[in-house]
């Protein structure tokens, strides 16, 4: 099966900064979303992109599909943005999501 | 919109009894529900698959009696853990999709504690 892997898997920023996650996957892909998971366990859908750029407010995120990445930017960051990001990704074989490990971000006041 | 609902957001109960999750899509119609279990500090794993009015898929090592799925509706599917044992602790995530190819629309989740 497709394999999902995220970097970094742990990252500590200083309020402000600016940081960028990556997603990279072993086959082609159909859709490709990114999520926050906040410290209460619910899962925000950031982006849904299988390919392109997309931007809401500090985040972003771009999708190259024919070389199988996803780069998701936090731009001044906030205490509020700690929390564990996740790509998945639905592939081209299968009729299901599969998840990467996550990264877990910590923003420091 | 594309909501999601899932409930009880926790349970606490004692060993043998059986445990129903619920999960539903209040402004869209899910073709597909899917359920995940989350374990501290880790990923969500896919446990099985259901689309309305067939039988789930299950995924391997998942006991299909043990966790009985139900997607009567396209806007409801049902997750009961039967006989619950402490090592069926887990936090247990619902999704939903309106289509293939389309988002997945996240619950809040299940925190599920057995004593």
């Amino acid at each position: 099966g497709i394999q999902v892997e995220q970097s970094p898997p742990d990252l500590i920023l200083q309020e402000g900064a600016n940081s960028t996650l990556r997603c990279i996957f072993s086959d082609s892909v159909n859709n490709l979303q990114w999520f926050h998971q906040n410290p209460w366990g619910q899962l925000i859908n950031l982006f849904y992109i299988p390919s392109g750029t997309k931007q809401n407010g500090r985040l972003s995120a771009t999708t190259v599909a024919t070389e199988r990445y996803s780069l998701l930017y936090i731009s001044s960051s906030q205490t509020t943005d700690s929390g564990v990001y996740f790509c998945a990704v639905g592939y081209t074989g299968g009729f299901k999501t599969i998840f990467g490990a996550g990264t877990r971000l910590f923003v420091k006041a | 919109g594309a909501v999601v609902s899932q409930h009880p957001s926790r349970v606490i109960c004692k060993s043998g009894t059986s445990v129903k999750i619920e999960c539903r899509s209040l402004d869209f119609q899910a073709t597909t529900m899917f359920w995940y279990r989350q374990f501290p500090k880790q990923s969500l794993m896919l446990m099985a698959t259901s689309n309305e009015g067939s039988k789930a898929t299950y995924e391997q090592g998942v006991e299909k009696d043990k966790f009985l799925i139900n997607h009567a509706s396209l806007t409801l599917s049902t997750l009961t853990v039967t006989s619950a044992h402490p090592e069926d602790s887990s936090f247990y995530i619902c999704s939903a999709q309106d289509g293939f190819n389309q988002p997945q629309h996240f619950g809040d989740g299940t925190r599920l504690s057995i004593l």
